[in-house]
């Protein structure tokens, strides 16, 4: 029972280099949602998508894109990383908006 | 638009004490709301949720939680802390629009 799968979970990038994020999961779940935590901050919200093939912006989306392709997949891009993009990042799904939210465990990310 | 407040950020119990963390929600209807839990290090753990029904909630690691419409507040208890359950605790109102995360309530335990 995988739930929502994140990969990777570490990575370092060097500024101005890109990469994706994929958030999986095997829930059949509507939506999906990629959240930044950093200190002192809390959870935000970057991107979310109530469906295949939609998405809309969150609190935070500056720098960030994201796609909804298939229903079990979301996807989160940073086309030129920025040191202030460094953070841990979480993916979370529910089957709708009012519902229990399950979340991945995590993925670490470093720019330099 | 919903939102949702916990006014402490830190606190700090001795363990066996009891604990009560608060959150207030704001929000045109009542909200599910839930309780989740974060260890260092590791994703986020749902401790419980309510949705309707009985107000005092229970959930997993002997935790509690009261929702009291007319204080707008589901606050999280705990009548004995174990040093495991030092963590960041957050209060998540769901609703129709995107999921709102307070900054959290850190939980310090000390012997």
């Amino acid at each position: 029972n995988a739930g929502v799968t994140q990969t990777p979970k570490f990575r370092v990038l060097k500024t101005g280099q890109s990469m994706t994020l994929l958030c999986a999961q095997d829930m059949n779940h509507e939506y999906m949602y990629w959240y930044r935590q950093d200190p002192g901050m809390g959870l935000r919200l970057i991107h979310y998508s109530v469906g295949e093939g939609t998405t809309a912006k969150g609190e935070v989306p500056d720098g960030y894109n994201v796609s909804r392709l298939k229903k079990q997949n979301f996807l989160l891009g940073l086309e030129s990383a920025a040191p202030s993009q460094t953070s841990v990042y979480f993916c979370a799904s529910s089957p709708t908006g009012r519902n229990t939210i399950y979340f991945g465990e995590g993925s670490w990310l470093t720019v330099v | 638009a919903q939102s949702v407040t916990q006014p402490d950020i830190h606190i700090t119990v001795s363990e066996g004490a009891s604990l009560e963390l608060r959150c207030n929600y704001s929000y045109g209807a009542t909200p599910y709301l839930f309780w989740y839990v974060q260890s260092p290090g590791q994703g986020l753990q749902l401790l419980l949720k309510y949705f309707s029904g009985d107000t005092l909630v229970q959930g997993i690691k002997g935790f509690e939680a009261e929702f009291k419409r007319s204080q707008s507040s589901f606050n999280l208890r705990k009548p004995s802390v174990h040093w495991s359950d030092a963590a960041e605790y957050f209060c998540i109102p769901s609703g129709n629009t995107p999921l709102v995360f307070g900054k959290g309530t850190r939980l310090s335990v000390i012997a």
